[in-house]
């Protein structure tokens, strides 16, 4: 069973400050996504690394694969209260029936205080 | 909109009662998933079709649980003889290649 660890579970900081969400796994995906996911609505698809030791910027976030295609990081620089939410990786499945199935970490909650 | 939606978006229903759920995928995606996520977790993959065909089921998918997608375009997923233990978020999420645009769920609660 393929699983994905996230850290920290709850991060609570000051708008204006950096901060840093992991993801790590003992198995390797073919790829890895980051969905943010605001209360009573689903997820939405903010990027999907695929090559080793890639590293992505959407605005202020960061976004990079290890490169054992392993373990994963969202950084987010100068926090704003917009950016709360729960972040969640995800590992995609490579082929199959597996193919483009999801196995997500346990999320990270994120509040940014104004 | 042409998004993926789901209806009902809230269900409240007695223990032991039989509940359906709908959605509707955005139309030219080929592959449907379903997953479920409890409060503070993250989504777990219930069951996936290409086209009409159910190609996987996780082992959570108990007996009470059957998922179909006639003719390759909406699906259902029911769940029999409900259990306090099923009040989740259910999400659906239609894709192609490795993407996947989730709908915005349906609340269960058993009581």
């Amino acid at each position: 069973t393929q699983l994905l660890e996230q850290s920290p579970q709850f991060l609570s900081i000051q708008e204006g400050e950096n901060l840093t969400v992991y993801c790590n796994s003992s198995s390797v995906f073919s790829s890895l996504q980051w969905y943010r996911q605001e209360p009573g609505e689903g997820p939405v698809l903010l990027v999907t690394v695929v090559t080793g030791g890639e590293v992505k910027k959407l605005k202020r976030l960061t976004f990079q694969f290890g490169d054992a295609r392993k373990d994963s990081s969202l950084h987010i620089t100068a926090a704003q209260p917009g950016d709360t939410g729960l972040y969640l990786c995800a590992g995609v499945g490579a082929g199959g029936t597996s193919y483009g199935k999801l196995t997500f970490g346990q999320g990270t909650i994120l509040t940014v205080h104004p | 909109d042409t998004g993926v939606s789901q209806d009902p978006r809230h269900k409240i229903t007695k223990r032991g009662q039989n509940v359906t759920f709908r959605c509707d995928p955005i139309s030219e995606h080929n592959r449907l998933y379903w997953y479920r996520q409890t409060l503070g977790q993250g989504p777990e993959f219930l069951t996936y079709f290409q086209n009409e065909a159910q190609l996987e089921k996780s082992r959570l998918l108990s007996d009470r649980f059957s998922a179909e997608r006639p003719k390759g375009s909406f699906s259902t997923l029911e769940i029999q003889r409900t259990e306090q233990g099923d009040s989740a978020m259910y999400l659906c999420a239609s894709g192609k290649d490795y993407e996947q645009y989730f709908g915005p769920g349906t609340r269960l609660t058993v009581t």
